[in-house]
């Protein structure tokens, strides 16, 4: 049964990067497919961008695409997620999750949802 | 992007009560639709997937249907430990997106 471990807490200053790990244990690895997503304090979720078969690179919402950064080290099992020139609208709840899906050809990936989540990292910006 | 409008955004009911929660989709999605289940201060959980499938260990009281831009989920008979809020997420393009969510409460 896979797991996902993320990293703790994190409080940043406005401007500043952050960068959070998610760990997976119990599990294979390779070949799966990541994602993180956001919740701002009282708000719904907001998915941020994924690592997801069939493609090697990640794939970015658009309101995201110029500070964030997905990583995954298949050495260590873990994904990354890096937020760069944060503000306090960036305060919330930041989840990894595994993308659960299916090949239907060589190339072709259905896709049918996230199955397992991290624990979740509050990031807390201010001054 | 495709924007899902979940309705209610609200609604209050009691244990054994049947629950329906509507997803609609700004443009077709066919079946690529997933519903989760969060409570406050964890992790949302999978619930059904593919519209309709339900995710291993769930439930049957909750079921799912629909497709292209209109879908819903049902709880049969309200539990307590259902109460909680409900998110709906099409897989079927990127930028992924949720629902706004649904909360269910206790009358």
């Amino acid at each position: 049964q896979v797991q996902l471990v993320q990293s703790g807490a994190e409080m940043k200053q406005p401007g500043s990067s952050v960068k959070v790990s998610c760990k997976a244990s119990g599990g294979t690895f390779s070949s799966q497919g990541f994602s993180w997503v956001r919740q701002a304090p009282g708000q719904g979720l907001e998915w941020m961008g994924g690592i997801i078969p069939p493609f090697p690179t990640p794939n970015y919402a658009q309101k995201f695409q110029d500070r964030v950064t997905i990583t995954t080290d298949e050495s260590t099992s873990t994904t990354y997620m890096r937020l760069s020139s944060l503000r306090s609208e960036d305060t919330a709840v930041y989840y990894c999750a595994r993308v659960l899906g299916v090949y239907y050809d060589s190339s072709g990936y259905y896709l049918y949802g996230m199955d397992v989540w991290g624990q979740g990292t509050t990031v807390t910006v201010s001054s | 992007d495709i924007q899902l409008t979940q309705s209610p955004s609200f609604l209050s009911a009691s244990v054994g009560d049947r629950v329906t929660i509507t997803c609609r989709a700004s443009q077709g999605i066919t079946r690529f639709l997933a519903w989760y289940q969060q409570k406050p201060g964890k992790a949302p959980k999978f619930l059904i997937y593919a519209a309709s499938t339900l995710h291993s260990g769930v439930p049957s009281r909750f079921s799912g249907s629909g497709s292209e831009t209109e879908f819903t989920l049902t709880i049969s008979s309200l539990q307590p430990e259902d109460f909680a809020t409900y998110y709906c997420q099409q897989v079927d393009s990127y930028p992924l997106t949720f629902g706004g969510g649904t909360k269910v409460e206790i009358k």
